[in-house]
């Protein structure tokens, strides 16, 4: 199996510009989980889904960020428009029965 | 913030030397896990201790968890170089895990 699989690795984009990331989780994993990562306020959960439902966006900042699981092998994390405070790294995880995480390498965004 | 708090933030000691780092949590909870993240890279699973559970090992790992203190500790014995990363603890409620700050852990060879 590939692992959790985030794409771009690396986004470079200027504030005011809309960025998508996007994430495959583990197949047959019923959870897929967007975390948000800083020096400032460490991992953050953004929100989860289960079964391509989505659960407690609680942890989304505001209504500048969006996720989307259209099936069960694809999900996006939308931010438009993209400001310099955004910058961190942004993680997916996945996991068959929530006691087991599986994460992915992470997407490193910059916004100038 | 339902993050909880590692302790220290950061630890250097010297290879072949066990480290030790704690961790407090806010909520109830499921099971406590701990994960190694290497500079610029992913977390990795490492263990999982259950609320009803008081220490688990795993190789060179022990485990304890004191839910009446809400806080766990992770022990790594003869540390090696490898070790090097940052740890960090996450209390799973129902199906959301929440980190902590993290250790950031240094082995000296």
């Amino acid at each position: 199996d590939a692992g959790v699989i985030q794409s771009p690795r690396h986004e470079v984009t200027e504030m005011g510009q809309e960025v998508t990331l996007r994430c495959k989780p583990i197949s047959g994993h019923d959870y897929l989980f967007w975390y948000r990562q800083t020096m400032m306020r460490g991992l953050e959960l953004l929100i989860y889904f289960n079964n391509n439902v989505p659960i407690d966006d609680s942890g989304m900042p505001e209504d500048r960020f969006s996720a989307k699981m259209p099936n069960a092998s694809f999900s996006t994390l939308k931010i438009q428009p993209s400001e310099p405070r955004d910058s961190a790294v942004y993680f997916c995880a996945s996991s068959p029965t929530t006691t087991s995480w599986y994460f992915g390498p992470g997407t490193r965004l910059t916004v100038l | 913030s339902q993050q909880g708090e590692e302790d220290p933030q950061a630890l250097s000691i010297q290879e072949g030397e066990n480290a030790t780092m704690n961790c407090s949590y806010k909520t109830s909870i499921n099971n406590l896990q701990w994960y190694r993240q290497n500079s610029g890279r992913g977390l990795v699973h490492l263990i999982l201790i259950r609320s009803n559970e008081r220490e688990k090992h795993s190789g060179r790992l022990r485990v304890t968890l004191d839910t009446s203190k809400k806080s766990s500790s992770l022990l790594i014995t003869a540390s090696r170089a490898a070790d090097t990363a940052s740890y960090f603890c996450a209390a799973q409620g129902a199906q959301k895990l929440v980190f902590g700050q993290g250790t950031r852990l240094t082995i000296n060879p």
